[in-house]
């Protein structure tokens, strides 16, 4: 049973900001937003997670409606090297720490 | 520390023979995941471990699949006899165990042919 819901495929100009939507409707009190990529044929790389605060880092930005039913992951500069897969995925902190990969979104940034 | 580490990067096999990837975690971590990840099906779970214990095995395909972890330095995934259709990428990732929603990092993974 899929956790949580993301377009496809979307396209972004480079230098532009890539705005990665994700539905959640059913994520439990305990469970975490974790954003992953998959760059061609390399194995997935964390770049963010979040329970229901907005979230920065180096790479990207997470932001979590007050109802923790979707989130979007921000990219503020989009560079022709984030052109990967990403994957939402919701995960418990304890008691079933399993992380199950959904279909993702395919992001290509355009020249 | 150099990552989880996976060997080999690459293996072709023939039909019927028995196929062995392994798996070195990051030191300190908990939790041990092993997938699957083909162009049909996407990044399948197959298998993970916490403090070397198999915690849920439901992604295995068969029983021609099992995995061990014997110590917390190390796990194989094991798929005997091998057939075609198990030709995929096999990933594992490892991540530590704490209250803080710990993040998971993946090896480079295993290239599969089964031929």
């Amino acid at each position: 049973d899929a956790k949580t819901t993301q377009p496809p495929s979307m396209d972004c100009a480079e230098g532009r900001a890539a705005n990665l939507p994700c539905n959640h409707s059913t994520i439990s009190g305990n469970e975490y937003v974790y954003w992953y990529r998959q760059i061609h044929s390399q194995g997935p790389q964390y770049i963010i997670h979040g329970l229901k605060n907005n979230e920065t880092n180096e790479m990207a930005s997470l932001i979590i409606t007050e109802d923790r039913k979707s989130s979007t992951l921000i990219l503020p500069h989009a560079t022709l090297r984030d052109t990967a897969v990403y994957y939402c995925i919701v995960r418990a902190n304890f008691g079933n720490e399993k992380l199950t990969f959904g279909t993702g979104t395919r992001l290509t940034i355009i020249p | 520390d150099a990552g989880v580490i996976q060997s080999p990067r690459h293996e072709v096999t023939e039909m019927g023979q028995e196929v062995t990837l392994r798996c070195k975690p990051i030191s300190g971590h908990d939790y041990l995941f092993w997938y699957r990840q083909t162009m049909m099906r996407g990044l399948e779970l197959l298998i993970y471990f916490n403090n070397n214990v198999p915690i849920d095995d439901s992604g295995m395909p068969e029983d021609r699949f099992s995995a061990k972890m014997p110590n917390a330095s190390f796990s194989t995934l094991k798929i005997q006899p091998s057939e075609p259709r198990d030709s995929a990428v096999y990933f594992c990732a490892s991540s530590p165990s704490t209250g803080s929603g710990p993040e998971a990092f993946f090896g480079q993974g295993t290239r599969l042919t089964v031929v």
